[in-house]
C-alpha cells in the first residue's frame, strides 16, 4: 500500500514566484494535514481537512498561503507570492480518522526561496 | 492549553547500549494518545510507537518501549540495543481524544556512537 505521496520533493524558486505543493493521501484516509518544519519554529500545523472540508486554517501564516482539497485523493498548498522566509520543509500527513488514529506523514517537500 | 516538552535537545549513546529519551506533557484531559515519531536524515517522519492513555500497560515495539506515567504526565522512550540506524531526531507528540490536532515537542536529536 502506497504511503502519502508528495511532489515535488525539492523546489527552488525565486522570491515573488508562485509555488504549488501537492499531496496524495493514503487511500481511505479521511483527514489530511499540512505542516511546515523549520529550525526556528519546529513542526507547525498549517491547516487540516476532514472529508475534503477545511476545518482549521489558523496555522496558515498569511494570506499568501492557501490550501485546497478538491477530492479525497488530492490536496494542494499554494504560496503566492513566495518569500525567502517561506523556505522550509512542508509535510503532508493523512489519518483514517482524525483524533482517533495515527497520522502518517509523506516524505516532505523541501522548499528554498531565493 | 496542551504542551509537550522534550528537555533534552541532543543525546548520544554507544552502539548496542540503551538510551532513554524524556518527554513530559501538560493536559487536563483524561483521554488522549501519545506518540513518538522518528525523523532520520531523510526527513521522513516515521511513527515509532503509540500509547493510548486509558491503557496502563506500556506500549512496546521490538527494541522500542515506553514508560508511561499518567499521573506524572511523563512519556519516555527507551531504545534498547541501539543501532546506527536509530540516529535521528525524535519527536514526542500528544493528541487529545477526538481532537484533530497533534501537538509536537521540539525534538531530541539522538546520535549513535560506533
Amino acid at each position: 500500500d502506497a504511503g502519502v505521496i508528495q511532489s515535488p520533493r525539492h523546489e527552488v524558486t525565486e522570491m515573488g514566484q508562485e509555488v504549488t505543493l501537492r499531496c496524495k493521501p493514503i487511500s481511505g484516509h479521511n483527514s489530511l494535514f499540512w505542516y511546515r518544519q523549520t529550525m526556528m519554529r519546529g513542526l507547525e500545523l498549517l491547516i487540516y481537512f476532514n472529508n475534503n472540508v477545511p476545518i482549521d486554517d489558523s496555522g496558515m501564516p498569511e494570506d499568501r498561503f492557501s490550501a485546497k482539497m478538491p477530492n479525497a485523493s488530492f490536496s494542494t498548498l499554494k504560496i503566492q507570492p513566495s518569500e525567502p522566509r517561506d523556505s522550509a520543509v512542508y509535510f503532508c500527513a493523512s489519518s483514517p480518522l482524525a483524533g482517533r488514529e495515527t497520522q502518517y506523514f509523506g516524505p516532505g517537500t523541501r522548499l528554498l526561496v531565493l | 492549553a496542551q504542551t509537550v516538552t522534550q528537555s533534552q535537545p541532543e543525546m548520544s549513546v554507544q552502539e548496542a547500549e540503551t538510551v532513554t529519551l524524556s518527554c513530559t506533557y501538560d493536559t487536563s484531559e483524561s483521554d488522549y494518545y501519545l506518540f513518538w515519531y522518528k525523523q532520520p536524515p531523510s526527513r521522513q517522519m516515521i511513527l515509532v510507537i503509540r500509547q493510548e492513555a486509558y491503557k496502563q500497560q506500556n506500549a512496546t515495539e521490538n527494541r522500542f518501549s515506553v514508560n508511561f506515567q499518567k499521573a506524572a504526565k511523563s512519556f519516555s522512550l527507551k531504545i534498547s540495543d541501539s543501532q546506527l540506524g536509530d540516529a535521528a531526531m525524535y519527536f514526542c507528540a500528544y493528541n487529545r481524544y477526538r481532537d484533530d490536532k497533534i501537538i509536537f515537542g521540539k525534538g531530541t536529536r539522538l546520535h549513535i556512537l560506533p
